[in-house]
């Protein structure tokens, strides 16, 4: 079963333009990340933020958790058509210990010219 | 480095039928992983393996679904007697010892008719 929600679940914007998105989670995590997929393509990782980390930065991207909201976000700036695709956001729990992800369902990103 | 890859990458299979799939993962990746996504949502975790061990097997996976990886280096998945219910998207992932990030492939889209 999916872990948790990402909010929106579809955003639509035009180029140049900010975009966040939103992602919750349910149990104690090692740390999170955030991929991006092509239509029918496999995923990408852009960014990874431990659990006793707050924020992250990497080029136009910025990564922001709160743990005890059980929260996080992705801030992607100065957006570009490329930057259409879906957006997930994957929690590695605590327990476990496979390093397994766990994947919300998504934000579809559109990035209008 | 060429990355993870999956072989087929399309297939269209009768109902009843057996399906096998192979993942190639990132040489010297010791990690790999079996994800299934279906449209819409997100990837969720069918298995794990370390090397040649299967550490880990989700619930989702059945008995009618098997995973190697003999030698600790590419990866199969067996289906046997599909179902309609296995269509999806499958993808595969590889890490590299004491990374958290996973590196994934382009994926084996199975339809059932």
């Amino acid at each position: 079963s999916q872990q948790g929600e990402e909010d929106p679940q579809a955003l639509s914007i035009q180029e140049g333009e900010n975009a966040t998105m939103n992602c919750s989670y349910k149990t104690s995590i090692n740390n999170l990340q955030w991929y991006r997929q092509n239509s029918g393509r496999g995923l990408v990782h852009l960014i990874l933020i431990r659990s006793n980390e707050r924020e992250k930065h990497s080029g136009r991207l910025r990564v922001t958790l709160d743990t005890s909201k059980k929260s996080s976000s992705l801030l992607i700036t100065a957006s570009r058509a490329a930057d259409t695709a879906s957006y997930f956001c994957a929690t590695e729990p605590t327990q476990g210990g496979s390093e397994k992800l766990v994947f919300g369902k998504g934000t579809k990103l559109t990035v209008n010219p | 480095d060429t990355g993870v890859s999956q072989d087929p990458r399309h297939k269209i299979t009768k109902r009843g039928q057996n399906v096998t799939f192979r993942c190639d993962p990132i040489s010297e990746h010791n990690r790999l992983y079996w994800y299934r996504q279906t449209l819409g949502q997100g990837p969720e975790f069918l298995t794990y393996f370390q090397n040649e061990a299967q550490l880990e097997k989700s619930r989702l996976l059945s008995d009618r679904f098997s995973a190697e990886r003999p030698k600790g280096s590419f990866s199969t998945l067996e289906i046997q007697r599909t179902e309609q219910g296995d269509s999806a998207m499958y993808l595969c992932a590889s890490s590299s010892p004491g990374a958290d990030e996973q590196y994934f492939g382009p994926g084996t889209r199975l339809t059932v008719t």
